[in-house]
């Protein structure tokens, strides 16, 4: 168990929709970040925050969008909703944002 | 540009030990690491080095090798429940210290 915790673990939903993906770090963690990985891909970063700040951003597309909360929990919501947005999404935290990057568990989205 | 290398996949046996290599390019290098991903589930930290030479952790070992951009991740006495995918990533100083990951390596242990 890395500490990083993320609801849901599952989600089935429609072309169209939006849902909202929440992560909370590991105790302590000011850095968290969100990844895409679609079926037997390698990991897509989508985007940084800390300590509640934007701090880098990569192949998010327009239609994501993510924040962190005072608490430092995130979310990360993802609109207009696609097929090939079905994919795990994880997020990771770590201390500030250079060290280590521990994972939570994942959510697993389908779009019907 | 940036760019990190690994086999695609390997096969190796239980018990036997088994070498994943992972070359990369990057425009400020800051240290490399291994996850290990069982299929379906979140990457697990595995290592980390920064400076050259070998770094043992029990059954696993990393090396690297900054000059040639080179590390590999040693695996001995070899477990069925090694069977899982193995990310390199490099963070860069370029990149504002993000990770740049390697598609991974799919290592499938026979028994």
């Amino acid at each position: 168990d890395s500490g990083v915790t993320q609801t849901p673990k599952h989600l089935i939903t429609a072309t169209g929709q939006r849902v909202t993906l929440r992560c909370s770090p590991r105790s302590g963690d000011l850095s968290v970040y969100w990844y895409q990985q679609s079926l037997d891909q390698g990991l897509q970063f989508l985007i940084q925050y800390y300590n509640g700040e934007e701090r880098a951003k990569g192949n998010i597309l327009e239609r994501f969008s993510a924040q962190q909360f005072p608490d430092l929990h995130s979310e990360l919501n993802l609109s207009s909703l696609e097929l090939g947005d079905s994919a795990l999404y994880f997020c990771a935290s770590s201390l500030r944002g250079e060290e280590t990057q521990y994972f939570g568990p994942g959510t697993r989205l389908l779009v019907l | 540009g940036q760019n990190i290398d690994q086999p695609t996949e390997m096969t190796a046996t239980e018990g036997a030990i088994v070498q994943i290599n992972c070359t990369y390019q990057t425009s400020g290098f800051n240290g490399l690491f291994w996850y290990q991903q069982h299929a379906g589930e979140a990457p697990t930290f595995l290592s980390y080095n920064v400076l050259d030479g070998l770094e043992e952790k029990g059954r696993f070992s990393s090396f690297l090798s900054r000059s040639k951009g080179y590390s590999y991740l040693l695996l001995k006495e070899l477990q069925m429940k090694d069977s899982a995918s193995y990310l390199c990533a490099v963070r860069d100083q370029g990149s504002n210290y993000q990770l740049i990951w390697g598609a991974g390596t799919k290592l499938i242990i026979k028994p």
